[in-house]
């Protein structure tokens, strides 16, 4: 069993929809939890950084994390062609682990 | 550019071959990571340099590979004798100490 579960998807959306992705992991000792975009032929970049249980916003995006399910989610509201691109979740024990898990990724299409 | 480089963006080799895959880090940033990213699988932790302390190597997955890193600059990741599993993104990552890591777009190596 992977350390971190990601549905890789592909997920097509219409623009407008909300997006909703989600990674399961089984090693309870994850604190640190971020979301990752990777756009086709580019390196990941980080678009939200959460720690503990709870939520997080940052304008069309929002973080959820239930450590007591071992499951976080990425909801991304009114969705843009933009926002096409695989979306990887990545967690870590403390906030000086250098050493991330990843999920597999989701593949997401916006359909304009 | 301000961000991480990484040459060459793609590479093609014979099985058996040896390659270097190289990384410019962001300026002034103290450490530097190398994963491997293989076909809808998430970023696999190679090898971590921190300053001048001694690098985690503990994700190497062979003694065919290595990677060296001279004090906050450029780090060559070399693969010996390259077999077809080998194929894979590799990408770089630097950070200042251990916070976010920002990535490079990686090397695409195929091996034939």
């Amino acid at each position: 069993q992977k350390e971190v579960e990601q549905d890789p998807g592909p997920l097509s959306v219409p623009e407008g929809a909300i997006v909703s992705l989600n990674c399961t992991y089984s090693n309870s000792a994850f604190q640190y939890f971020m979301w990752y975009r990777q756009y086709s032929r580019k390196g990941p970049e980080l678009l939200m950084y959460t720690y503990s249980s709870g939520n997080k916003e940052d304008g069309r995006f929002t973080a959820q994390v239930d450590k007591s399910s071992k499951y976080i989610s990425l909801f991304i509201r009114d969705s843009q062609p933009s926002d096409s691109a695989t979306y990887l979740c990545a967690m870590s024990e403390g906030s000086n682990d250098y050493k991330l898990s990843f999920g597999a990724g989701t593949t997401v299409t916006v359909r304009a | 550019g301000a961000g991480v480089s990484q040459s060459p963006s793609n590479k093609v080799t014979e099985k058996g071959k040896d390659v270097e895959l190289r990384c410019d880090p962001i300026s002034g940033h103290t450490a530097l990571y190398w994963y491997r990213q293989r076909l809808g699988q998430g970023l696999e932790f190679l090898i971590y340099f921190q300053g001048n302390s001694a690098p985690d190597k503990s994700g190497l997955p062979s003694d065919r590979f290595s990677a060296e890193r001279t004090g906050e600059s450029v780090s060559t990741l070399t693969i010996q004798r390259t077999q077809q599993e080998d194929s894979a993104v590799y990408l770089c990552a630097s950070s200042l100490g251990s916070s976010i890591q920002y990535f490079g777009a990686g090397t695409r190596l195929s091996v034939l």
